[in-house]
């Protein structure tokens, strides 16, 4: 059972122009999500995180949403430029979900971005 | 600088040769985990250690093994290899205080 999806495998945006990568979550124990930024033959880097007591996230040219109802965030990239061209995984955790103190985070699949310059 | 580094970044071998992938952080971390990344399935943990001593099973623990003798090693032992642990590895660390996740480099695995 997949707790973390990313629907589109693949996203193709136009340097300049908004990227918005979405990411599904069926566990409400979730209360803290994360996403990760990952370049061929790299590990993947953290990018911006977003607590369950907020709705909006913003750092620099990346905003990240979360609808709770709709178990539902987004990542947001104004403008978009082609060093954004990398897999974006979504993660989420949830201290009270795997016990206290827990750190596991559980990851998305995963979405491939490419600005075209 | 700050960083998570794993050896060997490259490894092929055969079946059911032993083999240890070590992964090091300097950050003074508690938390590590041992991640796998397949086509088509994200990243998966395999186990992770919240402090010396101190480790537990991941979502695909199945294979492997791990040892937490001092806080910033925590190799990753697969005693016996099969084909299906083919794959690209990551180890990862973190504060307890914060859930972002440090990742290494990468250790791609091929058994044979």
């Amino acid at each position: 059972d997949q707790q973390v999806k990313q629907n589109s495998p693949s996203l193709s945006v136009q340097e300049g122009r908004i990227s918005i990568l979405n990411c599904d979550y069926t566990n409400s124990m979730f209360d803290y999500f994360l996403w990760y930024k990952k370049y061929p033959a790299e590990g993947p880097t953290f990018l911006i995180s977003i607590s369950s007591i907020k709705d909006k996230n913003e750092d620099g040219r990346f905003t990240v949403f979360l609808n709770k109802s709709a178990k539902h965030l987004s990542l947001h990239i104004v403008p978009s430029q082609p060093g954004d061209s990398a897999v974006y995984f979504c993660a989420a955790s949830g201290r009270s979900f795997r016990g206290a103190g827990s750190y596991q985070l559980t990851f998305g699949k995963g979405t491939k971005l490419s600005v075209i310059p | 600088e700050a960083q998570v580094t794993q050896n060997p970044r490259y490894l092929i071998t055969v079946t059911g040769k032993k083999l240890t992938v070590t992964c090091s952080q300097n950050m003074n971390h508690e938390y590590m985990s041992w991640y796998r990344q397949d086509p088509g399935l994200g990243l998966r943990q395999i186990y992770y250690s919240m402090n010396v001593e101190v480790t537990d099973k991941g979502d695909v623990p199945e294979g492997y093994k791990v040892s937490r003798k001092e806080k910033r090693n925590f190799p990753l032992i697969l005693e016996s290899p099969s084909p299906n642990q083919t794959s690209l590895y990551f180890c990862a660390s973190s504060l307890l205080t914060g859930y972002e996740q440090y990742f290494g480099p990468g250790t791609r695995l091929t058994v044979t």
